[in-house]
């Protein structure tokens, strides 16, 4: 059974810093594209970043351009999320997905509010 | 920047009635290696969405038959033949062919 369980998620002030991981079971890891979606609110799906099955390629919605990073760990069969430079505006459930051109896996999700 | 749009944004249904929701990206989504990566996805109230068409039309593992997608270049759409209780949610497309993928806005579907 393929799960993914991210982890990470919380309470952070404007400005601040937070990295959610996601760990993967029951597929090979290393095969697939990873991405990362987010969804305010109330609000619908956004897709944040992207990383290729060997992390060499990423890439990132505008919106959090140069703030946030992608990177994966094989070895761990991990994919993590590092945000800096937290705004309200990035508060959201964020889910890991599998299959950066059509996620056929997600995960439960985990959330981030950015508040003071 | 590509922009995917759905229509309409709400859709009150009859049990037992069809219904048709519209995709349209500002971009073609055929990808170099020929192929088209349109997906459709359902969200039900409070789970991760759930992936129903991917490549336009190929249906996922234990999606019923009553669900199908279709169209190509810039237009899609998902059909349901005959709408059941269990549909109720919001549904997306989502274009992966260009890095970053892209959602529509949600189209709410809801018994009348």
């Amino acid at each position: 059974e393929v799960q993914l369980l991210e982890s990470g998620g919380g309470l952070v002030q404007p400005g601040g810093s937070l990295r959610l991981s996601c760990v993967v079971s029951g597929l090979t890891f290393n095969s697939y594209a990873m991405g990362w979606v987010r969804q305010a609110p109330g609000k619908g799906l956004e897709w944040v970043s992207g990383i290729s099955p060997g992390g060499s390629t990423t890439d990132y919605a505008d919106s959090v351009k140069g703030r946030f990073t992608v990177s994966r760990d094989n070895s761990k069969n991990t994919l993590y999320l590092q945000m800096n430079s937290l705004r309200a505006e990035d508060t959201a459930v964020y889910y890991c997905a599998k299959d950066a051109s059509g996620p056929d896996y997600w995960g439960q999700g985990t959330l981030v509010t950015v508040s003071s | 920047d590509l922009v995917m749009t759905q229509s309409p944004l709400s859709l009150p249904v009859t049990l037992g009635q069809p219904a048709s929701i519209s995709c349209r990206s500002s971009q073609s989504l055929v990808h170099r290696d020929g192929n088209t990566y349109l997906n459709w996805f359902q969200q039900r109230p409070g789970q991760s969405p759930r992936r129903l068409i991917y490549k336009v039309s190929k249906r996922d593992s234990g999606v019923p038959d009553r669900f199908s997608g279709s169209g190509s270049g810039t237009d899609f759409t998902l059909k349901i033949s005959r709408v059941e209780a269990e549909d109720v949610g919001v549904y997306y497309c989502m274009q992966g062919t260009h890095w970053p993928g892209t959602f529509g806005q949600g189209t709410k579907v809801e018994i009348k």
